[in-house]
């Protein structure tokens, strides 16, 4: 199975500022999605990005508010840009697991407060 | 991806079996059956997953009905570890976007 590094785990931030959490994986893959969940909620995606084209943003998110960059097969980056206190939330970076049983491989997430 | 509907909350004695159940009738022939936990402060950890027969692998057991509307994951020796959230996912099997609903909490007590 694939092994996700995810920095920061954690981070508090204040309100206007942006945050770059990055995604690292030990092998290459095609396909990385990136995921919220909110307190108490369960998972929403964000994303989908794959290397070499622009990531595809689900309902509800704008590539304004999450930028996201995909430079190689191993890695990735989301950026939380202008952060709010309603932004506060897991965000959670995953990939696919290419020929094993498991559709996606998650990372541990990067737990997000934001004053 | 056909909805799935789980019950938002069961408890279950160490040791024994949990029953989680998830219903999908509206399920199509080609989207799959697949479950994930998620314990507390981590990322969801795939378990099984099915189409058509009963599976069973070295974490727990799969049964899906004949018409395909219902399964139910069987965790045959519960222990305090299993506690977490279960979610059960209908999709296709060329497509990686899952979308978690609900899920359940399952609490095993001592």
């Amino acid at each position: 199975s694939a092994v996700i590094s995810q920095k920061p785990s954690r981070d508090i931030c204040q309100r206007g500022t942006s945050l770059t959490i990055q995604c690292q994986v030990d092998s290459q893959v095609t396909m990385m999605f990136w995921y919220r969940q909110q307190p108490g909620q369960s998972l929403t995606l964000i994303a989908t990005a794959n290397q070499g084209s622009e990531a595809t943003y689900e309902s509800g998110f704008v590539i304004d508010k999450f930028p996201i960059s995909r430079p190689n097969l191993t890695f990735s980056t989301l950026t939380v840009s202008n952060m709010s206190p309603e932004d506060s939330s897991i965000y959670l970076c995953s990939v696919e697991g290419g020929r094993t049983n498991e559709k996606l491989f998650f990372g541990s997430g990067t737990q997000l407060s934001v004053l | 991806d056909a909805k799935t509907t789980q019950p938002p909350s069961m408890d279950c004695a160490e040791g024994r079996a949990a029953n989680l159940p998830c219903n999908h009738s509206t399920i199509s022939g080609n989207e799959y059956v697949y479950w994930y936990r998620q314990i507390h402060s981590q990322g969801p950890q795939y378990i099984i997953h099915g189409l058509k027969n009963n599976e069973t692998n070295e974490m727990a057991s799969l049964i899906i009905t004949e018409d395909r509307k219902s399964s139910t994951l069987i965790l045959p020796h519960a222990t305090l570890r299993d506690t977490a959230v279960y979610y059960c996912i209908a999709l296709l099997y060329n497509d990686y976007k899952l979308s978690f609903g609900a899920g359940t909490t399952v609490t095993v007590r001592a």
